[in-house]
């Protein structure tokens, strides 16, 4: 167990719609990442979140945006969703503090999104 | 563009025997690299790392190499157990010694399967 919480784990839902991915931190933690797997791909980085400001930015649509609230968990939310949007998303947390780095990141399960 | 390379999808190997999984990137900047191991239905979990500094690290089983003026390295893993079989993802952090982000690009993955 990682200590990193997502949810949902599995959602299905038709194109056009809208649906957000929620993800606790690692208790501490303050920087949190969102990547996307798809069908045969590597983990693609799409967003990082340190202390509720964004720190860094990947190739995440324009139809994708996320936020890291004050308690530091962060919602990823996906719209006007197409078939290629189906992939797992992961997020992960790391301490991240300014001017310490641990290197590591801690995944969470994931959440499996299916469009359809 | 692919900054992180895995090129073998896959790789069966007998139990008891060596596993070498390999990896190349091609941003020099790159100062810090992982390998994480993922079982299905479950989130990448951290394996061993590398600094730039060093040309090997060592953790029980698992031992990473790196070369980098060839921009290459390596998970060996001895001796290979049925337990293994996973799919494993290189990393790359190009901020491990300074910088506001840790994010982590990450190759495709490859999956080893240890044949009883």
């Amino acid at each position: 167990d990682s200590g990193v919480t997502q949810t949902p784990k599995h959602l299905i839902t038709a194109t056009g719609q809208r649906v957000t991915l929620r993800c606790s931190p690692r208790s501490g933690d303050l920087s949190v990442y969102w990547y996307q797997q798809s069908l045969d791909q590597g983990l693609q980085f799409l967003i990082q979140y340190y202390n509720g400001e964004e720190r860094a930015k990947g190739n995440i649509l324009e139809r994708f945006s996320a936020q890291q609230f004050p308690d530091l968990h962060s919602e990823l939310n996906l719209s006007s969703l197409e078939l290629g949007d189906s992939a797992l998303y992961f997020c992960a947390s790391s301490v991240a503090r300014d001017g310490a780095n641990t290197g590591e990141l801690f995944f969470g399960e994931g959440s499996r999104l299916t469009v359809l | 563009d692919q900054q992180v390379k895995q090129n073998s999808p896959s790789l069966s190997v007998q139990e008891g025997r060596i596993s070498i999984l390999n990896c190349d990137y091609t941003n020099s900047m790159f100062d810090y690299f992982l390998w994480y191991k993922k079982y299905p239905a479950e989130g990448p979990t951290f394996l061993i790392s590398i600094s730039s500094i060093k040309d090997k690290n060592e953790d029980g089983r698992f031992t990473v190499f790196l070369n980098k003026s060839a921009k290459h390295l390596s998970l060996h893993i001895v001796p290979s157990q049925p337990g293994d079989s996973a799919v494993y993802f290189c990393a790359a952090s190009d901020s491990f010694y300074g910088g506001a982000t840790n994010k982590l690009i990450f190759g495709t993955g490859t999956l080893l399967a240890v044949q009883p």
